[in-house]
């Protein structure tokens, strides 16, 4: 198993239409949660962080964690073209350390 | 500009040569990371610093990849008897050092070995 899995896409989704995008990890004992964005070509940059269960809310994003699921999302309200990109998800793995290991991004489409 | 900077952004060389990269991290960020990231895939993580100290190794690189941050400020990432399959993107992160908290990447050097 993977420690970190990302469906791979793409994921179309319409103009104005919520896209959801999904990572599971294999550490149960992760603590941190990130998600980046990239464009191609470009290096990630970081959209959000999360490390309590629950919801967490910037703007049109909202990453939400399930440790007990082991799976973190990060949804994506009133989507627009400029949001197409790769996706990647990041956790501190091993558990206690401040290493980060990546998923391998899912590729987001949203069509005009 | 008080992002990460890496030099060169770009990199040809030819198989068997040496080369060395540079990352200069966010001035107040103590923690910096190295990544290797490929087409279709996630940053692969290589190394990374605690100020000075290299903490962590992946056991993925071999014995031609080296990494220093000799002052706990910029660092550099070597590799020695470059391969093809060497070629890739080589991602430069820095953190602040208060828990595990968000990295942010300089914006990479892009190596093609020939």
């Amino acid at each position: 198993q993977k420690e970190v899995e990302q469906n791979s896409g793409p994921l179309s989704v319409p103009e104005g239409a919520i896209a959801s995008l999904n990572c599971t990890y294999s550490d149960r004992g992760s603590q941190s949660f990130f998600w980046y964005r990239q464009y191609s070509g470009k290096s990630p940059e970081l959209i959000m962080f999360i490390y309590s269960n629950g919801d967490k809310e910037d703007g049109r994003f909202t990453a939400q964690l399930n440790k007990a699921s082991q799976y973190v999302s990060l949804l994506i309200r009133d989507s627009q073209p400029s949001d197409s990109a790769t996706y990647l998800c990041a956790v501190t793995w091993p558990s206690g350390t401040y290493k980060y290991i990546f998923g391998t991004g899912t590729r987001l489409k949203v069509l005009a | 500009d008080t992002g990460v900077s890496q030099n060169p952004r770009h990199k040809i060389t030819k198989r068997g040569q040496n080369v060395t990269f540079r990352c200069d991290p966010i001035s107040e960020h103590n923690r910096l990371y190295w990544y290797r990231q490929t087409l279709g895939q996630g940053p692969e993580f290589l190394t990374y610093f605690q100020n000075e100290a290299q903490l962590e190794k992946s056991r993925l690189l071999s014995d031609r990849f080296s990494a220093e941050r000799p002052k706990g400020s910029f660092s550099t990432l070597e590799i020695q008897r470059t391969e093809q399959g060497d070629s890739a993107m080589y991602l430069c992160a820095s953190s602040p050092s208060r828990g595990p908290s968000e990295q942010y990447f300089g914006p990479g050097t892009r190596l093609t070995v020939t």
